[in-house]
Protein backbone atom coordinates (compact mmCIF):
# COMPACT_ATOMS: atom_id res chain seq x y z
CA UNK A 1 0.00 0.00 0.00
CA UNK A 2 1.56 3.35 -0.80
CA UNK A 3 2.38 5.35 1.89
CA UNK A 4 3.81 9.35 3.35
CA UNK A 5 7.34 8.27 4.20
CA UNK A 6 8.50 11.55 6.54
CA UNK A 7 12.74 11.95 7.18
CA UNK A 8 14.28 11.96 9.92
CA UNK A 9 11.81 10.42 12.66
CA UNK A 10 13.40 12.13 15.76
CA UNK A 11 15.17 15.56 14.91
CA UNK A 12 17.03 17.59 18.23
CA UNK A 13 18.21 20.72 17.46
CA UNK A 14 19.82 23.61 19.81
CA UNK A 15 17.41 26.85 20.06
CA UNK A 16 18.18 29.21 17.31
CA UNK A 17 19.14 26.66 14.35
CA UNK A 18 17.27 25.54 10.86
CA UNK A 19 15.95 22.26 10.61
CA UNK A 20 14.61 21.17 7.35
CA UNK A 21 12.12 17.98 7.90
CA UNK A 22 11.16 16.03 4.96
CA UNK A 23 8.54 14.49 2.85
CA UNK A 24 8.08 11.67 0.27
CA UNK A 25 4.21 11.72 -0.96
CA UNK A 26 2.42 9.26 -2.47
CA UNK A 27 3.18 9.44 -6.18
CA UNK A 28 0.05 10.42 -8.00
CA UNK A 29 -1.34 12.63 -5.03
CA UNK A 30 -1.40 16.77 -6.14
CA UNK A 31 -2.09 18.31 -2.78
CA UNK A 32 0.43 18.64 0.50
CA UNK A 33 -0.28 19.42 4.23
CA UNK A 34 2.25 20.02 6.88
CA UNK A 35 0.39 19.62 10.49
CA UNK A 36 1.64 19.84 13.58
CA UNK A 37 0.79 18.19 17.55
CA UNK A 38 2.30 19.57 20.43
CA UNK A 39 2.38 16.97 22.93
CA UNK A 40 -1.08 16.08 24.54
CA UNK A 41 -2.90 18.72 22.16
CA UNK A 42 -4.76 18.12 18.82
CA UNK A 43 -3.61 18.13 15.35
CA UNK A 44 -3.07 21.58 14.69
CA UNK A 45 -2.86 22.61 10.60
CA UNK A 46 0.21 24.95 9.11
CA UNK A 47 0.47 24.95 5.71
CA UNK A 48 -1.19 23.28 2.40
CA UNK A 49 0.49 23.52 -1.09
CA UNK A 50 -0.43 22.82 -4.31
CA UNK A 51 0.58 23.71 -7.90
CA UNK A 52 4.00 24.48 -6.49
CA UNK A 53 2.54 27.07 -4.45
CA UNK A 54 1.50 28.11 -0.78
CA UNK A 55 -2.33 27.45 -0.75
CA UNK A 56 -3.22 28.13 2.43
CA UNK A 57 -1.50 29.06 5.86
CA UNK A 58 -2.21 29.01 9.53
CA UNK A 59 -1.61 31.67 11.76
CA UNK A 60 1.51 29.28 13.43
CA UNK A 61 2.81 29.51 9.91
CA UNK A 62 4.98 33.02 10.25
CA UNK A 63 7.77 33.91 8.34
CA UNK A 64 9.80 31.44 10.24
CA UNK A 65 8.49 28.79 8.29
CA UNK A 66 9.05 27.86 4.52
CA UNK A 67 7.91 24.52 2.30
CA UNK A 68 8.70 23.77 -1.22
CA UNK A 69 8.98 20.83 -3.35
CA UNK A 70 12.53 21.47 -4.95
CA UNK A 71 13.10 18.13 -7.16
CA UNK A 72 9.24 17.41 -7.45
CA UNK A 73 9.23 14.43 -5.05
CA UNK A 74 10.33 15.75 -1.50
CA UNK A 75 8.50 17.72 0.02
CA UNK A 76 10.19 19.96 3.16
CA UNK A 77 9.35 22.57 5.81
CA UNK A 78 12.20 24.51 6.77
CA UNK A 79 11.96 26.45 10.31
CA UNK A 80 14.78 28.86 9.75
CA UNK A 81 15.39 29.69 13.76
CA UNK A 82 13.79 27.36 15.81
CA UNK A 83 12.60 28.44 19.40
CA UNK A 84 11.54 26.59 22.02
CA UNK A 85 7.97 26.20 21.12
CA UNK A 86 8.05 24.72 17.43
CA UNK A 87 8.96 21.23 19.84
CA UNK A 88 6.34 18.62 18.95
CA UNK A 89 5.37 16.12 16.19
CA UNK A 90 5.61 17.36 12.37
CA UNK A 91 3.26 15.05 9.96
CA UNK A 92 3.23 15.46 6.12
CA UNK A 93 -0.50 14.58 4.96
CA UNK A 94 -0.80 14.21 0.85
CA UNK A 95 -4.12 14.21 -1.17
CA UNK A 96 -5.04 13.62 -4.61
CA UNK A 97 -7.76 15.86 -4.55
CA UNK A 98 -10.09 18.21 -2.11
CA UNK A 99 -13.16 18.18 -0.88
CA UNK A 100 -15.58 15.24 -0.11
CA UNK A 101 -14.23 12.10 -0.88
CA UNK A 102 -10.50 12.62 -0.82
CA UNK A 103 -9.04 11.40 2.49
CA UNK A 104 -5.38 12.63 3.28
CA UNK A 105 -2.56 10.19 3.92
CA UNK A 106 -0.23 11.11 6.60
CA UNK A 107 3.57 10.20 7.26
CA UNK A 108 4.50 8.78 10.98
CA UNK A 109 5.69 12.17 11.66
CA UNK A 110 8.97 13.72 12.49
CA UNK A 111 9.28 14.56 16.75
CA UNK A 112 11.26 17.73 16.59
CA UNK A 113 12.40 18.44 19.92
CA UNK A 114 14.29 22.16 20.06
CA UNK A 115 16.64 22.57 23.24
CA UNK B 1 -11.95 29.21 19.04
CA UNK B 2 -12.57 24.85 18.89
CA UNK B 3 -15.03 24.38 15.40
CA UNK B 4 -14.44 20.67 16.01
CA UNK B 5 -14.60 19.48 19.60
CA UNK B 6 -14.59 15.88 21.56
CA UNK B 7 -15.51 16.62 24.96
CA UNK B 8 -14.66 13.11 26.17
CA UNK B 9 -10.83 12.76 26.88
CA UNK B 10 -11.07 9.15 26.92
CA UNK B 11 -13.30 6.09 27.07
CA UNK B 12 -12.58 2.25 28.41
CA UNK B 13 -15.16 -0.49 26.78
CA UNK B 14 -14.85 -4.02 27.03
CA UNK B 15 -14.04 -6.19 24.57
CA UNK B 16 -16.75 -7.41 22.09
CA UNK B 17 -19.07 -4.52 23.44
CA UNK B 18 -19.91 -1.30 21.37
CA UNK B 19 -17.21 1.67 21.69
CA UNK B 20 -19.22 5.35 20.84
CA UNK B 21 -17.03 8.25 20.29
CA UNK B 22 -18.58 11.14 20.07
CA UNK B 23 -17.59 14.52 18.17
CA UNK B 24 -19.27 18.00 17.93
CA UNK B 25 -18.86 21.00 15.44
CA UNK B 26 -19.98 24.60 15.34
CA UNK B 27 -19.92 25.52 11.63
CA UNK B 28 -22.49 24.85 9.49
CA UNK B 29 -20.53 25.00 6.26
CA UNK B 30 -18.48 21.76 6.93
CA UNK B 31 -19.95 19.43 4.70
CA UNK B 32 -17.51 16.63 4.67
CA UNK B 33 -16.35 14.46 8.23
CA UNK B 34 -13.52 12.20 8.32
CA UNK B 35 -12.51 10.21 11.83
CA UNK B 36 -8.88 9.04 12.22
CA UNK B 37 -7.25 6.32 14.28
CA UNK B 38 -3.87 7.13 15.45
CA UNK B 39 -1.59 5.16 17.80
CA UNK B 40 1.63 6.25 19.41
CA UNK B 41 4.78 7.58 17.75
CA UNK B 42 2.40 6.77 14.24
CA UNK B 43 0.52 9.43 12.06
CA UNK B 44 -3.03 9.34 11.69
CA UNK B 45 -4.86 6.65 9.82
CA UNK B 46 -7.77 7.07 8.16
CA UNK B 47 -10.99 4.95 9.61
CA UNK B 48 -14.03 6.27 7.92
CA UNK B 49 -16.11 9.42 6.56
CA UNK B 50 -19.28 11.04 5.73
CA UNK B 51 -20.52 13.62 3.43
CA UNK B 52 -23.06 15.92 4.97
CA UNK B 53 -25.18 14.53 2.60
CA UNK B 54 -25.72 11.60 4.37
CA UNK B 55 -26.75 10.57 7.97
CA UNK B 56 -24.62 7.48 8.03
CA UNK B 57 -22.24 5.49 6.79
CA UNK B 58 -21.08 2.09 7.76
CA UNK B 59 -17.65 -0.40 6.79
CA UNK B 60 -17.37 -3.14 8.99
CA UNK B 61 -17.13 -2.38 12.13
CA UNK B 62 -17.31 0.93 12.06
CA UNK B 63 -20.14 3.24 11.38
CA UNK B 64 -20.58 7.15 11.28
CA UNK B 65 -23.77 8.47 12.03
CA UNK B 66 -24.17 12.20 11.02
CA UNK B 67 -26.93 14.67 12.91
CA UNK B 68 -26.80 18.30 10.82
CA UNK B 69 -29.04 19.37 12.87
CA UNK B 70 -27.43 19.09 16.40
CA UNK B 71 -24.13 19.51 14.52
CA UNK B 72 -22.78 16.24 15.91
CA UNK B 73 -21.54 13.27 14.79
CA UNK B 74 -20.70 10.10 16.18
CA UNK B 75 -18.20 6.87 15.61
CA UNK B 76 -20.07 3.46 16.59
CA UNK B 77 -17.07 0.64 17.27
CA UNK B 78 -18.72 -2.96 17.53
CA UNK B 79 -17.77 -5.34 18.17
CA UNK B 80 -14.84 -3.64 19.74
CA UNK B 81 -11.24 -5.58 19.75
CA UNK B 82 -8.16 -4.92 21.78
CA UNK B 83 -6.51 -3.76 18.28
CA UNK B 84 -8.96 -0.57 18.52
CA UNK B 85 -7.34 1.42 21.71
CA UNK B 86 -5.76 4.32 20.05
CA UNK B 87 -6.50 8.00 20.17
CA UNK B 88 -9.61 8.57 17.68
CA UNK B 89 -9.86 12.44 15.99
CA UNK B 90 -12.89 13.35 14.64
CA UNK B 91 -12.22 15.64 11.52
CA UNK B 92 -13.82 18.70 9.38
CA UNK B 93 -12.76 18.93 5.89
CA UNK B 94 -12.50 23.00 5.56
CA UNK B 95 -11.84 22.28 2.38
CA UNK B 96 -8.35 22.62 2.01
CA UNK B 97 -7.25 21.84 5.56
CA UNK B 98 -8.30 19.22 8.42
CA UNK B 99 -9.69 20.83 11.41
CA UNK B 100 -9.25 18.87 14.22
CA UNK B 101 -10.91 17.66 17.72
CA UNK B 102 -9.25 17.07 20.70
CA UNK B 103 -8.83 12.93 20.46
CA UNK B 104 -10.37 10.34 22.19
CA UNK B 105 -8.08 7.80 23.78
CA UNK B 106 -10.25 4.13 23.53
CA UNK B 107 -9.14 1.50 25.36
CA UNK B 108 -10.60 -2.22 24.96
CA UNK B 109 -10.20 -4.21 27.68
CA UNK B 110 -10.55 -8.01 27.48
Amino acid sequence: EPEVTQTPSHQVTQMGQEVILRCVPISNHLYFYWYRQILGQKVEFLVSFYNNEISEKSEIFDDQFSVERPDGSNFTLKIRSTKLEDSAMYFCATQWGQGANTEAFFGQGTRLTVV
Amino acid sequence: DQQVKQNSPSLSVQEGRISILNCDYTNSMFDYFLWYKKYPAEGPTFLISISSIKDKNEDGRFTVFLNKSAKHLSLHIVPSQPGDSAVYFCAASDPDKLIFGTGTRLQVFP
